[in-house]
């Protein structure tokens, strides 16, 4: 089982509607998550974490954490064309930072 | 500025070559990461070191061996590269246990390698 879980997509959505992302973590000990988008050829760029239950937002984007469910979602609304990219959901415990596969999101005009 | 600088941004090389990457973090943080992203995308963490200290080393082949002189470098040299070692490697930095509380982890640009 992957520890971390993403759909890999690609997700596409019309141009100023709200992406979903969805995110299931497998290790109870996760203490806090993160969402990184990455453009083709480029490094992971953090675009916000979150490490309470409930929503955080900041900007067009809004993340969300249950850990009774194991899973973080980051929603993006208005999405513009800019926002393509593959968006990569981490937890981090153990020291360490674990990424799923990353979900592949597509905004079109 | 850039924060977390790698060279060289290509490398292109032979099977069975000895090559470095070099990585640098003027963010004045204390950990440092190497991570492997395959063809695939995924993002997998080969080692971590806090203040020169290894911390953490994920089953990577003893062929991969981190050298870290300063809190602010971290090199990766590998031996003997095999097709297999083709990926991006990727260079990172946060403050002392990066991830918890939400430090977040700040990378550096790549070094996509590939093995001829």
């Amino acid at each position: 089982q992957k520890e971390v879980e993403q759909n890999s997509g690609p997700l596409s959505v019309p141009e100023g509607a709200i992406a979903s992302l969805n995110c299931t973590y497998s290790d109870r000990g996760s203490q806090s998550f993160f969402w990184y988008r990455q453009y083709s050829g480029k490094s992971p760029e953090l675009i916000m974490f979150i490490y309470s239950n409930g929503d955080k937002e900041d900007g067009r984007f809004t993340a969300q954490l249950n850990k009774a469910s194991q899973y973080v979602s980051l929603l993006i609304r208005d999405s513009q064309p800019s926002d393509s990219a593959t968006y990569l959901c981490a937890a981090y415990g153990a020291q360490k930072l674990v990424f799923g596969q990353g979900t592949r999101l597509t905004i079109n005009p | 500025d850039t924060a977390v600088s790698q060279t060289p941004k290509y490398l292109v090389t032979q099977m069975g070559n000895d090559k470095s990457i070099k990585c640098e973090q003027n963010l004045g943080h204390d950990t440092m990461y190497w991570y492997k992203q395959d063809s695939k995308k995924f993002l997998k963490i080969m080692f971590s070191y806090n203040n020169k200290e290894l911390i953490i080393n994920e089953t990577v082949p003893n062929r991969f061996s981190p050298k870290s002189p300063d809190k602010a470098h971290l090199n990766l040299h590998i031996n003997s590269l095999e097709l297999g070692d083709s990926a991006v490697y990727f260079c990172a930095s946060s403050p002392l246990g990066g991830g918890g509380a939400g430090q977040p982890q700040h990378f550096g640009d790549g070094t996509r390698l590939s093995i001829l």
